[in-house]
């Protein structure tokens, strides 16, 4: 089915280091939201983007909604153990279904 | 605010016997719920669409039979996996969105981890 194309797949990175993801696809969408899970767990609503070129912060996370409403990048700032897990993205269809990106697999090396 | 718990956790069952996963929000009301599957290192495959007080209603290549699906309140969504078998074994996740406000944000529930041996 549809996905949204997120990238990158997976970060290395050290603790302490800021994270960039972002997210885009071919269709328009009102509504961009992104998630982290953890393993074994459901997801958990990070940021909900509502209106194009919306910026939005979450503490040390800042997501923008594209001004085209058809991308959007999350960013973490210094980044913490805790901050390990999978990030999605996923644009809201007017049916209030979700269209998912693949996800980003954060890892943080001590 | 915007609860949703999931029950059981984590189910182990025979092939062949039905099993009932039960999606609740606990502190809003949710006119549409939601029944996803995921399997190792993908991304969340939704089943089926579930509303309030009517039938559900399912993906392209969902088995409505299989996949029972029952949404008897503003509150609470229940997916029963009938007569299952190990291919059936996933992590069944469920989400809710909030009856007013929101603009059809998800919530989602911790998940339910079903073996089928």
């Amino acid at each position: 089915g549809q996905q949204l194309n997120q990238s990158p797949q997976s970060m290395f990175i050290q603790e302490g280091e800021d994270v960039s993801m972002n997210c885009t696809s071919s269709s328009i969408f009102n509504t961009w939201l992104w998630y982290k899970q953890d393993p074994g767990e459901g997801p958990v609503l990070l940021i909900a983007l509502y209106k194009a070129g919306e910026l939005t912060s979450n503490g040390r996370l800042t997501a923008q909604f594209g001004i085209t409403r058809k991308d959007s990048f999350l960013n973490i700032s210094a980044s913490i153990p805790s901050d390990v897990g999978i990030y999605f993205c996923a644009g809201l269809r007017s049916n209030y279904q979700l269209i998912w990106g693949a996800g980003t697999k954060l890892i943080i090396k001590p | 605010g915007a609860v949703v718990s999931q029950h059981p956790s984590w189910v182990i069952c025979k092939s062949g016997t039905s099993v009932k996963i039960e999606c609740r929000s606990l502190d809003f009301q949710a006119t549409t719920m939601f029944w996803y599957r995921q399997f190792p290192k993908q991304s969340l495959m939704l089943m089926a669409t579930s509303n309030e007080g009517s039938k559900a209603t399912y993906e392209q290549g969902v088995e409505k039979d299989k996949f029972l699906i029952n949404h008897a309140s503003l509150t609470l969504s229940t997916l029963t996996v009938t007569s299952a078998h190990p291919e059936d074994s996933s992590f069944y996740i469920c989400s809710a969105s909030p009856r007013s406000g929101g603009a059809g944000t998800q919530y989602f529930g911790p998940g339910t981890r079903l073996t089928v041996l």
